[in-house]
């Protein structure tokens, strides 16, 4: 099956500082990206979808500045938490599809993110 | 709107089978999925449903029936590694996931 990485695999980060999360398509073209955030013993909620070479579509209640999203190259989506706050601290998790096979989604193993 | 609907908990007996239903309603609709999860990582996939009935694959099968927004996973010959969250998520007319909050399902020796 597709392989889709995410880097780093864990993050501790002092609040105020903005820490960057890489997701990569290592075997494909992921046309789409999506974001999501899940918290201990809930369930995944969407953050945003990314097209490559367009902005990013925010679920709403997700603040697009505070969360930014780069979607560069078919290969690459980048999540970047500004500012961070202990909060954020989350378990953040990408996938990514091709869009000729729009109802598979590959996801990454997952970015955990502790904001002192 | 959309919803999906999943127990919140089950518990099963190793070797057994147990049966985890989903019920769901989606703005159009385009597959039903299952995903497993264990604690800490990221969700993996398990199997995709868009015509009515059983999908067989070793010991886990899917169910899907469309006309009553319903699906069910079941797992045979249960094994202490499939202790995990079950994902139920329905696919919306945009390809969009729209995801239950999960089944954890808890397997006693």
């Amino acid at each position: 099956g597709a392989v889709v990485s995410q880097h780093p695999s864990w993050v501790i980060c002092k609040s105020g500082t903005s820490v960057k999360i890489e997701c990569r398509s290592l075997d494909f073209q992921a046309t789409t990206m999506f974001w999501y955030r899940q918290f201990p013993k809930q369930s995944l909620m969407l953050m945003a979808t990314s097209n490559e070479g367009s902005k990013a579509t925010y679920e709403q209640g997700v603040e697009k500045d505070k969360f930014l999203i780069n979607h560069a190259s078919l290969t690459l989506s980048t999540l970047t938490v500004t500012s961070a706050h202990p909060e954020d601290s989350s378990f953040y998790i990408c996938s990514a599809r091709w869009d000729r096979a729009q109802e598979t989604q590959y996801f990454g193993p997952g970015t955990r993110l502790l904001v002192l | 709107g959309q919803n999906i609907d999943q127990p919140t908990e089950m518990t099963a007996t190793e070797g057994a089978i147990v049966q985890i239903n989903c019920t769901y309603q989606t703005s159009g609709f385009n597959g039903l999925f299952w995903y497993q999860q264990h604690a800490g990582e990221a969700p993996t996939f398990l199997s995709y449903n868009v015509l009515d009935g059983l999908e067989e694959k070793g010991r886990f099968s899917s169910f899907l029936s469309r006309s009553k927004g319903y699906s069910y996973l079941l797992l045979k010959e249960l094994q202490m590694k499939d202790s995990a969250s079950y994902l139920c998520a329905g696919m919306d007319s945009n390809y969009q996931l729209i995801w239950g909050a999960g089944t954890k399902l808890i397997i006693k020796p």
